[in-house]
């Protein structure tokens, strides 16, 4: 049974430009949630989608924006990096019908995102 | 807002050492809260999840509890072992939908 799993594991970009991540959710799994870990802080929250919608976010920009495709796997977008958008971005993933508050969530290893 | 603080942010152990380290967060509106373990360059994984006041659960030689009228918890490592060298983290969900809240996690370093 594959976890989690995210792609890229490391990528460097340029202040401005756009970035894509993925995330594949464990099997069975329909909900999706996205974190940024900056360093020497605990995860933060970006959003949350299920049945392909948005379903919660955190505070963060309109930068960020995200998409759940019908196989329930997941990007986040950050587009017009800034130099602080450099952190780690972890994925988590749930199903719905289950009370996820008191779940455990399965994360992704991350990908660390260098904006340069 | 819900925050979640853990202390310490750093713990320096001799192998055979027990530990413990803290999680505080709001006690009004308590939903659950969850402690995950992780190691460097994998994924952080779940060691409890915990809902009731006076809860105390046990893995191995990991044991945590769970005071939600006060708000804390406590993680507890009894004997450690250079394996368990992590970053552990709390979380509590601000909701059933599964937005969870971290504290910024205790780094434990144990050495042979």
């Amino acid at each position: 049974d594959a976890g989690v799993t995210q792609s890229p594991t490391h990528l460097i970009k340029t202040r401005g430009q756009q970035v894509t991540l993925r995330c594949s959710p464990k099997s069975g799994h329909d909900t999706v949630s996205w974190y940024q870990q900056a360093l020497g802080q605990g995860p933060q929250f970006i959003f949350q989608y299920y049945e392909e919608e948005e379903r919660q976010r955190g505070n963060f920009p309109d930068r960020f924006s995200g998409h759940q495709f019908p196989n329930y796997s997941s990007e986040l977008n950050v587009n017009a990096l800034l130099l602080g958008d450099s952190a780690l971005y972890l994925c988590a993933s749930s199903l719905v019908s289950l009370d996820v508050g008191n779940t455990e969530a399965f994360f992704g290893q991350g990908t660390r995102l260098t904006v340069v | 807002i819900l925050n979640v603080e853990q202390s310490p942010q750093s713990l320096h152990v001799q192998e055979g050492d027990s530990t413990n380290f803290t999680c505080s967060f709001p006690s009004s509106n308590f939903y659950a809260l969850h402690w995950y373990r992780w190691e460097t360059a994998k994924s952080p994984e779940a060691l409890f999840v915990m809902t009731l006041n006076g809860d105390e659960k046990k893995k191995g030689r990991i044991s945590a509890t769970l005071n939600t009228k006060e708000g804390y918890s406590y993680l507890y490592i009894k004997g450690s072992q250079p394996e368990d060298s992590a970053t552990y983290l709390c979380a509590s969900p601000s909701s059933n939908t599964g937005k969870l809240i971290f504290g910024q996690g205790t780094t434990l370093q144990v050495k042979p």
